[in-house]
């Protein structure tokens, strides 16, 4: 069965360190999101991406963050510049269509900024 | 804007007992409901989900659940436990009518099966 896969399943880094987070969403799915879930917390929506594009975002991805599908099957979450409360499991997810179509998670990858 | 509460953040059962952990939802107009679980050290998996069928819907694993709007609830049960059920499970929620596709998440119960 299809699945999406994230690199890596864990990263350590410096605070104001740059980190890109990869992952492969599904091969003919057409949308493409970020969450992630610190510690003790709820899983939290970060962005959606559709068409090459931002469809959606929330308040929590400021300038510090980007997305991109740099070709056919990676997506990637960059942190600019790290910081200490960026310390969370990103979970990246995709779907067919959006709206009831099941999103289809990734393992997640767990940073942890120092 | 949306919400999902979940009441109880962890839940024991004992094994062949009945499972309910409970999702109660805020949204101005008609949503998606979903349940996932999540096991250790992996990705989350949708269980079940509402799209404005049937109001009780089956799942895999035996997990079922009912929409009731006059109660606001998406309630997750299963008759009867089994240790393998152990894990945490979310409940979320999702705009029909959103662009975006956002979902949000209740803040997760984890379930306990006792031998």
């Amino acid at each position: 069965e299809p699945e999406v896969t994230q690199t890596p399943s864990h990263q350590v880094t410096q605070m104001g360190q740059e980190v890109i987070l990869r992952c492969v969403p599904i091969s003919n799915h057409l949308y493409f999101y970020w969450y992630r879930q610190i510690l003790g917390q709820k899983v939290e929506f970060l962005v959606s991406f559709y068409n090459n594009e931002i469809s959606e975002k929330s308040e929590i991805f400021d300038d510090q963050f980007s997305v991109e599908r740099p070709d056919g099957s990676n997506f990637t979450l960059k942190i600019r510049s790290t910081k200490l409360e960026d310390s969370a499991m990103y979970f990246c997810a995709s779907s067919l269509q959006q709206g009831q179509e099941t999103q289809y998670f990734g393992p997640g990858t767990r940073l942890l900024v120092l | 804007a949306q919400s999902v509460t979940q009441l109880g953040s962890h839940v024991s059962v004992s094994e062949g007992a009945l499972v309910l952990l409970r999702c109660n939802y805020s949204s101005s107009v008609p949503p998606y409901l979903f349940w996932y679980v999540q096991y250790p050290n992996q990705g989350l998996q949708l269980l079940l989900k509402y799209t404005s069928a049937a109001t009780l819907v089956k799942g895999i694993n035996g997990f079922e659940a009912e929409f009731k709007k006059s109660e606001t609830s998406f309630h997750l049960t299963k008759p009867s436990a089994h240790m393998s059920d152990a894990a945490e499970y979310f409940c979320a929620v999702s705009d029909r009518y959103n662009q975006g596709g956002k979902l949000i998440f209740g803040q997760g119960t984890e379930l306990s099966v006792k031998p």
